[in-house]
């Protein structure tokens, strides 16, 4: 298995422009994860779904942040319109029913200038 | 907010040095999982410990879960310069898990 696929690896915008963050998690995982990282706040969970539903967004920033599970094989994380503050690694993670054990992407950097 | 509070927040030791790293909360948590960060990479799973009091061996990695199932600790023996790297507590509640906000561990050839 090619484990959680994230893209793209790194991106930088200016502010007000829209960024899309994709995930592609393990075939065969029930819940995705994103995450966000940054040195003051370290891993926050922003959002998580449970077999394409989203459960707890309750840390999803503000309403410039949505995210999306078309299907079992894609997740989208956008930001619109993106702010400076914006500026972060974001974690793609799943994980199967039966385990906590949660596997995850390699990130994408963001940088909003 | 269950928060989960590391220490220490960075380790500098030399290769062959014993260390400990400790993971602290208020909160109760059904289970509590150690990860670690490799720059430019995502955490990976070490060890998940359910049960209070539990001890969980890998290699030279020690991790035990506190009796109440509120702290853990990572003690490491003969640290080498692989050993390097961010290490994150994660506490879990339905389905739900709260990182801590990590040590930073450096080892020195």
């Amino acid at each position: 298995d090619a484990g959680v696929i994230q893209s793209p690896r790194h991106e930088v915008t200016e502010m007000g422009q829209e960024v899309t963050l994709r995930c592609k998690p393990i075939s065969g995982h029930d819940y995705l994860f994103w995450y966000r990282q940054t040195m003051m706040r370290g891993l926050e969970l922003l959002i998580y779904f449970n077999n394409n539903v989203p459960i707890d967004d309750s840390g999803m920033p503000e309403d410039r942040f949505s995210a999306k599970m078309p299907n079992a094989s894609f997740s989208t994380l956008k930001i619109q319109p993106s702010e400076p503050r914006d500026s972060a690694v974001y974690f793609c993670a799943s994980s199967h029913r039966t385990s906590v054990q949660q596997y995850f992407g390699p990130g994408t950097r963001l940088t909003v200038t | 907010t269950q928060l989960l509070e590391q220490s220490p927040q960075f380790l500098s030791i030399q290769e062959g040095e014993n260390l400990t790293v400790y993971c602290n909360s208020s909160s109760v948590f059904s289970s509590l999982q150690w990860y670690r960060q490799e720059p430019g990479e995502g955490p990976v799973l070490l060890v998940t410990v359910v049960t209070g009091g539990e001890v969980k061996k890998l290699k030279r990695l020690t991790f035990q879960f506190g009796d109440a199932r509120k702290d853990s600790s990572l003690h490491i023996t003969a640290a080498q310069p692989g050993d390097t790297g961010l290490y994150l507590c994660a506490g879990n509640n339905a389905g739900k898990s709260t990182f801590g906000d990590g040590t930073t561990l450096t080892v020195k050839p």
